[in-house]
């Protein structure tokens, strides 16, 4: 367990559909991180959060959007799914920014989404 | 193209043999992960090297960063079905935790 908290486990929706992703951070993590996994495209970073703030961006549609939340807790949402969509995605968090020397993201068990 | 190369992208050997996966990059990092995932789990961090050259053991996985810091590599020595599982390399890049398209191993008893 490595206390990143990610909810829902699995998700079926329909294209054109949006819905939210959420993720709990482990006890004094201050980063969050969200990637996309696929088979084709393998482990894509999205965006990183540090204390509320965005902090780097990765290949995050504008369909997609993220923040993280006073209580340090992050939602990724979703909107006008397309098939192409369907991944697994992971929320991670780590003490420090991700350039942090010695700094260790976590990684949760991540949503999985399908896209019907 | 991918900023972190993978090699190979599928291996599947017989439970006692060694393996070496590659992490390639013309680009110069700072510092390089590897991860290891397994089915229906995030990955987790095995290693992080930082000096070029440098050589690191986990028991028997041995990970050796590139004297020029743009590759580096995993090797197991005499591997085990527990062994089997993705691994990815990782690199910081623009301040982002960028990975290659993973290894997927598989070791047959």
């Amino acid at each position: 367990d490595s206390g990143v908290t990610q909810t829902p486990k699995h998700l079926i929706t329909a294209t054109g559909q949006r819905v939210t992703l959420r993720c709990s951070p482990r006890s004094g993590d201050l980063s969050v991180y969200w990637y996309q996994q696929s088979l084709d495209q393998g482990l894509q970073f999205l965006i990183q959060y540090y204390n509320g703030e965005e902090r780097a961006k990765g290949n995050i549609l504008e369909r997609f959007s993220a923040q993280q939340f006073p209580d340090l807790h992050s939602e990724l949402n979703l909107s006008s799914l397309e098939l192409g969509d369907s991944a697994l995605y992971f929320c991670a968090s780590s003490r420090g920014g991700a350039g942090s020397s010695g700094n260790t993201i976590y990684f949760g068990e991540g949503s999985w989404l399908t896209v019907v | 193209t991918q900023l972190l190369e993978q090699s190979p992208q599928f291996l599947s050997i017989q439970e006692g043999e060694n393996l070496t996966v590659y992490c390639n990059s013309s680009s110069v990092f700072s510092s390089l992960q590897w991860y290891r995932q397994e089915p229906g789990e995030g990955p987790v961090l095995l290693v992080t090297v930082v000096t070029g050259g440098e050589v690191k053991k986990l028991k028997r996985l041995t990970f050796q960063f590139g004297d020029a810091r743009k590759d580096s590599s995993l090797h197991i020595t005499a591997a085990q079905p527990g062994d089997t599982g993705l691994y990815l390399c990782a690199g910081q890049f623009t301040g982002k935790l960028i990975f290659g398209q993973g290894t997927t191993l598989q070791v047959k008893p």
